[in-house]
């Protein structure tokens, strides 16, 4: 069965201190894995798309990797406003095509 | 480009009522997904819109429906509500070819 789990489930970090967050995966083949960021009450907002291992985005403090197994979310130095829940899906080849989505890492920042 | 927006933002209904809630895609986007979200199960997927068909569904009773109009927007039902019916409702459109999805600012159900 199509999983996606994240790791840890909440993060508390000071300001300027970089962390990674995780995401796992298990699908039959992976057409896209998706990084969104969400605020308390607001949709999620998209943040990367990766499509094969090795891949590497970034944005601002943010920087997604992707291996065949998993993908990290790095944060250098983050700031308060960086304080958000960070979504992981992915989209698997066979089937509907449909996302799959994990519960979330809830990172806050503190000044 | 405006984004994807719902409506309305907020709704309060009681148990045994149904509720519509509707969503306009950004512009040029034919595809439309709709997800429910709540603490314990995060996003759920309910089911897919493309060109007016339903192209994928989720694991929801069948209380929970939907349609796309010609124009993109799209509209989902809830019949009977129950307490466990009380999320956030997300909609999501994405362009033809992508595969990235574009959330909307969702809608607050809670139902009493």
């Amino acid at each position: 069965e199509d999983q996606v789990t994240q790791s840890p489930e909440a993060l508390r970090l000071q300001e300027g201190e970089s962390s990674s967050l995780n995401c796992s995966y298990t699908v039959s083949g992976l057409r896209g894995l998706f990084w969104y960021r969400q605020d308390p009450g607001k949709g999620p907002e998209f943040l990367f798309t990766l499509y094969s291992a090795g891949e590497e985005k970034e944005k601002e403090r943010l920087k997604a990797t992707l291996t065949k197994k998993e993908s990290f979310l790095h944060i250098t130095a983050p700031k308060p406003e960086d304080s958000a829940t960070y979504l992981c899906a992915v989209q698997a080849t066979s089937g509907t095509y449909k996302y799959i989505f994990g519960t979330g890492t809830r990172l806050k920042v503190l000044a | 480009k405006a984004g994807v927006t719902q409506t309305p933002r907020y709704l309060i209904k009681t148990r045994g009522q149904q509720v519509t809630l509707s969503c306009s895609p950004i512009s040029g986007h034919r595809s439309v997904s709709w997800y429910q979200q709540t603490p314990g199960q995060g996003l759920q997927f309910l089911f897919e819109y493309f060109s007016e068909t339903q192209r994928n569904k989720g694991n929801f009773p069948g209380r929970f429906s939907g349609r796309q109009f010609s124009n993109s927007r799209s509209e989902m039902n809830v019949s009977t509500l129950e307490l466990g019916d009380s999320a956030l409702y997300l909609c999501a459109s994405t362009l033809a070819g992508s595969d990235t999805q574009y959330f909307g600012p969702g809608t607050r159900l809670t139902v009493l």
